[in-house]
């Protein structure tokens, strides 16, 4: 069945570092994939997504590509603020899995002053 | 506010116990779905509603658990004869449009605690 795995935290960064989290899926057909962020407090939000093979996701700094080839949705961003600090769920969904998404267990993310 | 919302946002009920959450999605959204969040796992899909009808009910954890749609609009899910096990995170979300991966927008959630 399908599926997503990433990359297991807390990652804990300072501040302007490099972020990359770790995601792979497992698919029967040609999903889409999402990153979604929960803030503290706050609820699901989605990130970024892209919908086809070499499509670059990218929002608020965060860029994720659409690897086919290696199955995977890694996300980016280059300079990390504290206000990043977030659980990061990766995500696919599939039309003939009623477009239902089906998340990663998620990771969450520190950024330090 | 134009968003998902969720109630209550918090329950505590007694083991044995029947609970419903309701959750109002985002008006005209056809779609609908329920995910669970137990405490430091991932979201599970539980169903999946088009309009009233539910053609994908294959997360429900058990013949306690049970949702229904009326009007193409509010969802209610109900857990009857609650277990402990069932304490976790339920979260609604609704999506514009079925036939393309058109993103979900999520409510904040109801926090179950079964004790």
């Amino acid at each position: 069945g399908n599926s997503v795995t990433q990359m297991e935290g807390p990652v804990t960064l300072s501040e302007e570092a490099f972020l990359t989290i770790n995601c792979t899926y497992t698919a029967t057909g040609y999903p889409s994939l999402f990153w979604y962020v929960q803030y503290p407090g706050e609820g699901l939000q989605l990130l970024l997504k892209a919908t086809k093979a070499d499509d670059k996701g990218s929002n608020k700094g965060f860029e994720a590509t659409y690897r086919k080839e290696t199955t995977s949705f890694h996300l980016e961003k280059g300079s990390v603020q504290v206000s990043d600090s977030a659980v990061y769920f990766c995500a696919l969904s599939e039309r003939d899995s009623s477009y239902k998404l089906i998340f990663g267990s998620g990771t969450r993310l520190l950024v330090r002053p | 506010g134009a968003g998902v919302s969720q109630s209550p946002s918090n329950k505590v009920t007694e083991k044995g116990k029947d609970v419903e959450l309701r959750c109002d999605p985002i008006s005209g959204h056809t779609a609908l779905y329920w995910y669970r969040q137990s405490l430091g796992q991932g979201l599970e899909f539980l169903i999946y509603f088009q309009g009233n009808s539910a053609p994908d009910k294959s997360g429900l954890p058990s013949d306690r658990f049970s949702a229904e749609r009326t009007g193409g609009s509010v969802s209610t899910l109900t857990i009857q004869r609650t277990q402990q096990e069932d304490s976790a995170v339920y979260l609604c979300a609704s999506s514009l449009a079925p036939g393309t991966p058109s993103p979900l927008h999520f409510g904040n959630g109801t926090r179950l605690t079964v004790t």
